[in-house]
């Protein structure tokens, strides 16, 4: 099975700062590749599918790029409300693996 | 409006069974995959079991196969997860999802939490 490892596991950052989360699969994933917020208590929710479309509603400074095995989740400029944990996720065969998350603090 | 409301769980104790449902509304039930993904307590999201739109086609984690069965009755938009032999890494927050035609998740409940305790 494919596994799905991100970087960092955790990251405290000043508001306004950019923030890069990696997510690197031990196999290619064409592509198939999502990202999910999960505010402290809340319900994940999908922000980034195809690697890089983001959902509608999704504020733009979320945005997702990357091919093949690496991709990254990138925040252009930290918001308060951003403090969550994020997670990635390999879609292209069973199993649909997660990474292990990120978690998002203000520093 | 997407809503996906989860039901069924509670304590139960190891070796136990017990099945949860998920009553889906807002969309054409029948055209799509629906999904469960766990959440232990403090951790991270765990994939669990998928079914595809016509319930044809099943898929398991590694973890539950052979213990847990998935099924749905598209009559009733609701999605059920009959879970068996329960033991404590069962433990967990089970969100019900819908499940876009490439597998990913746009649409989660709220989850329902099980509890495997003696």
């Amino acid at each position: 099975d494919i596994q799905m490892t991100q970087s960092p596991s955790s990251l405290s950052a000043s508001i306004g700062d950019r923030v890069t989360i990696t997510c690197r699969a031990s196999q290619g994933v064409r592509g198939y590749l999502a990202w999910y917020q999960q505010k402290p208590g809340k319900v994940p929710e999908l922000l980034i599918f195809e690697a890089s479309t983001l959902r509608s509603g999704v504020p733009s400074r979320f945005s997702g790029s990357g091919s093949g095995t690496d991709y990254t989740l990138t925040i252009s400029s930290l918001q308060p409300e951003d403090v969550a944990t994020y997670y990635c996720q390999k879609y292209n065969s069973p199993p649909w693996t997660f990474g292990q998350g990120t978690k998002v603090e203000i520093k | 409006e997407v809503q996906l409301l989860e039901s069924g769980g509670g304590l139960v104790q190891p070796g136990g069974s017990l099945t949860l449902s998920c009553a889906a509304s807002g969309f054409t039930f029948s055209d799509y995959g629906m999904s469960w993904v766990r959440q232990s307590p403090g951790k991270g999201l765990e994939w669990v079991s998928t079914v595809n739109g016509g319930g044809g086609s099943k898929f398991y984690a590694e973890s539950v196969q052979g213990r847990f069965t998935i099924s749905r009755d598209n009559s009733k938009n609701t999605l059920s997860l009959q879970m068996n032999s329960l033991g404590a890494e069962d433990t967990a927050i089970y969100y019900c999802a819908k499940t876009e035609a490439h597998y990913y998740f746009r649409y989660w409940g709220q989850g329902t939490l099980v509890t495997v305790s003696s």
